[in-house]
């Protein structure tokens, strides 16, 4: 079983949509999770960090469920340039990063 | 400042050469990483470095591969003979130490073995 799965979609919305990704993490002694962006044939970037309270930044909110083990990303108003790729990210130890597969996003006009 | 530094940038090679990737941490980073990243297994973490030693190589796939890391800023990713299995991009990321979290990606070097 992989350490972090997420549902690779694609998921294709409309601009102005809300949108939501989840993830689930197999292990329970993950302590810090994120969000990357990837975009095509770049490199993926720090999106956000996912704190237990949840957290908000601008149109983009990050949850985590450590009863349930999974995170989420959720997003407001969504703009054309949020299609990317999303890769779910969990770190246990100083430095076992694992990474989900990614969910593609395409935002449509 | 100078982000993580990866070359080549893209490299076409045949079966059975020797090919060696190169990456320049960010000025003041101690922990390296490489990954490797497939459309079909997304990202992998091959090996990871920190204070210049190798901590965790438990992700290399085989002999073949090999990784060093000379000194504080640079280290390169070696796969000796290559395999048209191994065609994949191969990111180097660094951290800034062993307990922060944000970890930056290079632009990745597009490996393509034929």
């Amino acid at each position: 079983r992989k350490e972090v799965e997420q549902d690779p979609g694609p998921f294709n919305v409309p601009e102005g949509a809300t949108v939501a990704f989840n993830c689930t993490y197999s292990n329970s002694a993950s302590q810090s999770f994120f969000w990357y962006r990837q975009d095509c044939r770049k490199e993926p970037k720090l999106l956000m960090s996912v704190y237990s309270s949840g957290n908000e930044d601008g149109r983009f909110t990050a949850q985590l469920n450590r009863a349930s083990q999974y995170i989420s990303l959720l997003i407001r108003d969504s703009k054309l340039s949020d299609s990317a790729t999303y890769l779910c990210v969990s770190l246990t130890g100083a430095n076992n990063l694992f990474f989900g597969t990614g969910t593609r996003l395409t935002v449509i006009p | 400042d100078a982000g993580v530094i990866q070359s080549p940038r893209h490299e076409v090679t045949e079966m059975g050469q020797e090919v060696t990737l190169r990456c320049k941490l960010i000025s003041g980073h101690n922990s390296l990483f490489w990954y490797r990243q497939t459309m079909m297994r997304g990202l992998e973490l091959l090996i990871y470095f920190n204070n210049n030693v190798p901590i965790d190589d438990s992700g290399m796939p085989e002999d073949r591969f090999s990784a060093k890391m000379p000194n504080a800023s640079f280290s390169t990713l070696k796969i000796q003979p290559s395999e048209p299995r191994d065609s994949a991009v191969y990111f180097c990321a660094s951290k800034i130490h062993a307990s922060g979290n944000t970890i930056y990606f290079g632009e990745g070097s597009w490996l393509t073995v034929v």
